[in-house]
């Protein structure tokens, strides 16, 4: 089955300190794009970051950055310079055979003044 | 704004009932997904929709059905309502049929509560 691994329930950081997010994957498709989605407390998923897996760049938007490493199947969310707003549930989420998308746990990151 | 509408935000009903969620997807999107997410299932793919026709079922109960119209816009129809059904129901649209390689944009979500 596929499956996706977040092993941090729960996580805390200072603000303006760094902070990674851990996660594995288990898909059975060669090319396919992983996600990082942020669920704040108003509960709406918004997209962080995408990382195409034939790149082995990895993918940066502004503070977020990932660490793919494909063979491993590893897909980690480094934040840096964390603000107050980036207190939220962060999923992983990797392809299913259906098209779906499929999410791990999640990971509740909070993020102190 | 990710561009995905969904209505209504909240909805209150009680066992037995039957309602109708809606979703709008992105200008230009053809595939609609709908997820439910509950506190013990997490985020649960239900189906999927691509220019009007199914495209993939998942854990989807008999009593809940969907459909895309021409127009895109989809609805999502539970019925029978259960205690259990009460979550966070999302609708995702993408661009594209390709599976894998296609972001998902999420709505707002409609937050169903069965009393």
């Amino acid at each position: 089955a596929q499956t996706v691994t977040q092993s941090q329930p729960e996580m805390s950081v200072q603000e303006a300190e760094t902070v990674t997010l851990s996660c594995t994957y288990d898909t059975s498709e060669n090319n396919y794009y992983l996600f990082w989605y942020k669920q704040p407390p108003s509960r709406q998923m918004i997209l962080v970051i995408r990382q195409e897996a034939y790149k082995q760049q990895n993918a940066t938007e502004n503070r977020f950055s990932v660490n793919f490493q494909k063979a491993a199947k590893s897909f980690s969310l480094k934040i840096s310079d964390s603000q107050l707003g980036d207190t939220a549930m962060y999923f992983c989420a990797s392809p299913g055979s259906q098209g779906n998308l499929i999410f791990g746990k999640g990971t509740k990151l909070s993020v102190k003044p | 704004d990710s561009g995905v509408t969904q209505t209504p935000k909240h909805l209150i009903t009680a066992t037995g009932q039957r309602v109708t969620l809606r979703c709008s997807p992105r200008s230009g999107d053809l595939s609609v997904y709908w997820y439910q997410q509950s506190l013990d299932q997490g985020l649960q793919f239900l189906i999927q929709y691509y220019n009007g026709e199914e495209r993939a079922k998942g854990n989807i109960l008999e009593r809940f059905s969907a459909q895309q119209f021409p127009d895109l816009h989809s609805e999502l129809n539970l019925s029978s309502l259960e205690l259990g059904d009460s979550a966070l129901y999302f609708c995702a649209s993408s661009a594209s049929l390709d599976r894998a390689s296609d972001t998902q944009y999420f709505g707002p979500g409609t937050r169903l509560t069965v009393l």
